[in-house]
């Protein structure tokens, strides 16, 4: 299947700062990118959904504000988590796809974030 | 009624038998489905991607789609330990970029 490279896989920030999440299609064109947040023993819970050069769209509940997402190229999507709180913390990936009709959205490793 | 539904599990499944999970989705327009499996503290991985009605296979997976009656399976034969997993089943709506998952049904291999 088609790569995607995620980065930092984990990461610790203090209360009050700012994270920057990078999701990268390394072998295809990413035309969609999508963050998910996972908590432990939960489902995938769809944040937001971005396409290349235009704005995210963000799910119902989520503080777009609050959740940078940039998705400037075909190939690159970053998600900032701003003025993080202990209660940011969780599992969060990304997920590219190439197309919408019959084509397959793969994930990245996922970026583990503790907020202290 | 949850657009994408799964037995949450667990479910235990002797090594070397077949390994069945269900999903159901409510939405007719669907038009994509996905397997993916998800190990503890990972991200999930693509299995298996069905499109048309009928059985896809690919190595010891098969996966199953009756579209008439909103279902689609997933078959592991000759199931291993390292098959113990989460295993989410997604649905894609026509005309929708995004993925709707299950909750995910959880398996495990008993040696």
């Amino acid at each position: 299947g088609a790569v995607v490279s995620q980065h930092p896989s984990r990461v610790i920030c203090k209360s009050g700062t700012s994270v920057k999440i990078e999701c990268r299609s390394l072998d295809f064109q990413a035309t969609t990118m999508f963050w998910y947040r996972q908590f432990p023993k939960q489902s995938l819970m769809l944040m937001a959904t971005s396409n290349e050069g235009s704005k995210a769209t963000y799910e119902q509940g989520v503080e777009k504000d609050k959740f940078l997402i940039n998705h400037a190229s075909l190939t690159l999507s970053t998600l900032t988590v701003t003025s993080a709180h202990p209660e940011d913390s969780s599992f969060y990936i990304c997920s590219a796809s190439a197309g919408v009709v019959n084509t397959e959205a793969f994930f990245g490793q996922g970026t583990r974030l503790t907020v202290v | 009624q949850k657009e994408v539904e799964q037995n949450s599990g667990p479910l235990s499944v002797p090594e070397g038998a077949i390994a069945s999970l269900n999903c159901t989705y409510s939405d007719r327009g669907s038009q994509s489905f996905f397997w993916y499996r998800q190990y503890s503290g990972k991200s999930p991985e693509l299995i298996m991607s069905i499109y048309s009605n009928g059985d896809k296979e690919d190595g010891r997976f098969t996966a199953q789609l009756n579209k008439a009656s909103q279902y689609v399976s997933l078959l592991i034969r000759d199931s291993q330990p390292s098959d113990s997993a989460t295993y989410l089943c997604a649905v894609r709506i026509s005309g929708n970029e995004k993925l709707t998952f299950g909750t995910g049904t959880r398996l495990t291999i008993i040696p």
